[in-house]
């Protein structure tokens, strides 16, 4: 059972544009959503979360976005820059800290 | 940002031999580090969560008997693959809990291959 999905296998956007990533989940348990980007042959780095009680949280480039009644939330990152091109996950735990992740999407950023 | 240390980084061993992969939480104490296993193209599977100076907990499916796991110390924690065969052959990653809400600090990985 999939609890988090994350339906793109991969994304391909211009540098400079917008790149949005896009997550579903299944467990209203879920309140606490995190993205983390990955690598190849590196474990993943954290980059940003939100709480279930906030519906954006902004970063820098990075913004997160979550709709509770939808159960999904999208990971936006502008100006997209070649160096984001990784595969980036989006995980969820229902307190505590346990993350369930998704499958992740492969981003890659055209200069 | 928290450094959590992963050793070896990369491991060859022949089928039916074990593997000790180390987890170390280098700038911050954890009380808490999991292992997750990833294959090619797929997502981070949690294996097991591991709390200092207790059992860990296996998620389901995985046999704890064939990975040990150790957490001595609030710094490290130990994933020994036993009697590794082929399929066992994957990308472990460890992490480290620095706090309550989830927020995970993870280790580089390593790269175990069975022959």
């Amino acid at each position: 059972d999939q609890q988090v999905k994350q339906n793109s296998p991969s994304l391909s956007v211009q540098e400079g544009r917008i790149s949005i990533l896009n997550c579903d989940y299944t467990n209203s348990m879920f309140d606490y959503f995190l993205w983390y980007k990955k690598y190849p042959a590196e474990g993943p780095t954290f980059l940003i979360s939100i709480s279930s009680i906030k519906d954006k949280n902004e970063d820098g480039r990075f913004t997160v976005f979550l709709n509770k009644s939808a159960k999904h939330l999208s990971l936006h990152i502008v100006p997209s820059q070649p160096g984001d091109s990784a595969v980036y996950f989006c995980a969820a735990s229902a307190g505590g800290s346990r993350l369930t992740f998704g499958e992740g999407t492969q981003l890659t950023v055209n200069p | 940002g928290a450094v959590v240390s992963q050793h070896p980084s990369r491991v060859i061993c022949k089928s039916g031999t074990s593997v000790k992969i180390e987890c170390r939480s280098l700038d911050f104490q954890a009380t808490t580090m999991f292992w997750y296993r990833q294959f090619p193209k797929q997502s981070l599977m949690l294996m097991a969560t591991s709390n200092e100076g207790s059992k860990a907990t296996y998620e389901q499916g995985v046999e704890k008997d064939k990975f040990l796991i150790n957490h001595a110390s609030l710094t490290l924690s130990t994933l020994t693959v036993t009697s590794a065969h082929p399929e066992d052959s994957s990308f472990y990653i460890c992490s480290a809990g620095a706090g309550g809400l989830g927020e995970q600090y993870f280790g580089p990985g390593t790269r175990l291959t069975v022959t």
